[in-house]
């Protein structure tokens, strides 16, 4: 079985000021982890990935995420974060051992960043 | 277009009516999705097509869902006797392959209330 957990419905944070969203996870092979985002009135797209390699994955739009398996998370970062970064964002995670899996999704987090 | 289209982007039914949604994807993907997106939760998956193949049926949530996808492009999912619990957002997916993210694109949604 698989999940992925958002703690934080809702993130608040300063223009200029560094962000971080979270993600836990949960799954029995190896996670295959995503982020996406969604913009008001726009469709969900994709944000950045981890699969193997490098803990430490850049994205669009300047964002990062850090794999960390001891603590099964793939927090969201960016250190300087703009107004036109307000979305909900979605953490994501599939098990890459299973041929058959599917990608499963946490509940979002909304960020939002006051000017 | 360039991306995914569904119709229509806003649904408003009375209970126990049947409706039907539908999606248009990016030319050349052979994998579709449906998922679901209530306030407050994150996406549920639905349903998903790869090619010619059996659908993946797994996660639709009763015998009252149902989806097809014709010439292996345009999707419908039908929804019958519709319940005020079927109220979201439902959004469609493609990619070039199945599990192939990076090249995931979400359309709009189409946003079903019940009544």
């Amino acid at each position: 079985a698989q999940s992925v957990a958002q703690p934080e419905d809702q993130v608040n944070v300063a223009e200029g000021n560094p962000l971080t969203v979270k993600c836990t996870y949960s799954v029995s092979g190896n996670p295959y982890l995503f982020w996406y985002v969604q913009y008001p009135n726009r469709g969900l797209q994709f944000l950045l990935k981890y699969i193997t390699g490098d803990n430490l994955v850049k994205g669009s739009y300047g964002f990062e995420a850090e794999f960390n398996k001891s603590q099964t998370s793939f927090h969201l970062k960016k250190p300087s974060a703009l107004v036109s970064d307000s979305a909900l964002y979605f953490c994501a995670v599939r098990d890459g051992y299973s041929s058959a899996s599917k990608i499963i999704f946490g509940s979002g987090t909304r960020l939002s960043i006051r000017p | 277009g360039a991306g995914v289209s569904q119709s229509p982007s806003n649904k408003v039914t009375e209970k126990g009516k049947d409706v039907e949604l539908r999606c248009d994807p990016i030319s050349g993907h052979t994998a579709l999705y449906w998922y679901r997106q209530s306030l407050g939760q994150g996406l549920e998956f639905l349903i998903y097509f790869q090619g010619n193949s059996a659908p993946d049926k797994s996660g639709l949530p009763s015998d009252r869902f149902s989806a097809e996808r014709t010439g292996g492009s345009v999707s419908t999912l039908t929804i019958q006797r519709t319940q005020q619990e079927d109220s979201a957002v439902y959004l469609c997916a493609s990619s070039l392959s199945f599990r192939d993210e990076e090249t995931q694109y979400f359309g709009p949604g189409t946003r079903l209330l019940v009544l």
